[in-house]
């Protein structure tokens, strides 16, 4: 079975600087890896995901994240925050099955954003 | 093009209850997805319909939960009884295509809360 780890749940960095949110995946095969954003009150939002190809994925938002086969790692890194980033992010591998994806998603990462 | 669409948004009810979440899919999407996050814990896969048929429902967590997608467009997610532990957030997420490579998109959520 998949599995994801997100082992920070919380980070704090300031506006302005760098940002990056450690995920690492549990799967048997090639993992279709996605990031997810949940600002306060809102829905999840797709930032990237990675299938094939470019290990390096770019996503919306000026968000990054690099696929790591040898280390079983999908970051996600973004090079200057903006207040507005501050939310919940989710990691999630999907597992091909019955026509679609399901997705195990990792326990998230609170982001805080000071000013 | 509308997203994914879940009705209500947000929902109180007392333990004993019934309620009925909705679900409206992007429009020519086969694929609909149930998933939730608990407080405090991971968002986790409830089932997975393509069209009409339930394709897996491994993660309902118990016969109080009853999930129906007549003809194949929106779906519902009833909860009866509720139970407290059954607050949480309910997301609907749904795809297009079969097989690998699709990418899913999820509703803002319906947030449910049992007193």
């Amino acid at each position: 079975a998949q599995s994801v780890t997100q082992p920070d749940i919380h980070i704090t960095v300031s506006e302005g600087a760098s940002l990056e949110l450690r995920c690492n995946y549990s799967y048997g095969a090639t993992p279709y890896l996605f990031w997810y954003v949940q600002s306060p009150g809102q829905g999840l939002q797709l930032l990237l995901k990675y299938f094939s190809g470019d290990t390096l994925v770019q996503g919306i938002k000026g968000f990054e994240a690099e696929f790591k086969r040898s280390q079983s790692s999908f970051n996600l890194r973004k090079p200057s925050v903006h207040w507005s980033d501050a939310a919940e992010y989710f990691c999630a591998v999907g597992a091909k099955g019955g026509g679609g994806n399901k997705l195990t998603f990792g326990t998230g990462t609170q982001l805080k954003v000071e000013l | 093009e509308a997203g994914v669409t879940q009705f209500p948004s947000h929902s109180v009810i007392e333990k004993g209850q019934t309620v009925t979440l909705r679900c409206d899919p992007i429009s020519g999407h086969d694929n609909l997805y149930w998933y939730r996050r608990v407080m405090g814990k991971e968002i986790k896969f409830l089932l997975h319909f393509v069209k009409e048929s339930k394709q897996d429902e491994s993660g309902m967590p118990n016969n109080r939960f009853l999930a129906e997608r007549t003809g194949g467009t929106y779906s519902t997610l009833k909860v009866q009884p509720a139970e407290l532990e059954d607050s949480g957030v309910y997301f609907c997420a749904s795809s297009h295509r079969t097989g690998s490579g699709n990418t899913i998109y999820f509703g803002e959520g319906s947030w449910l809360t049992v007193v």
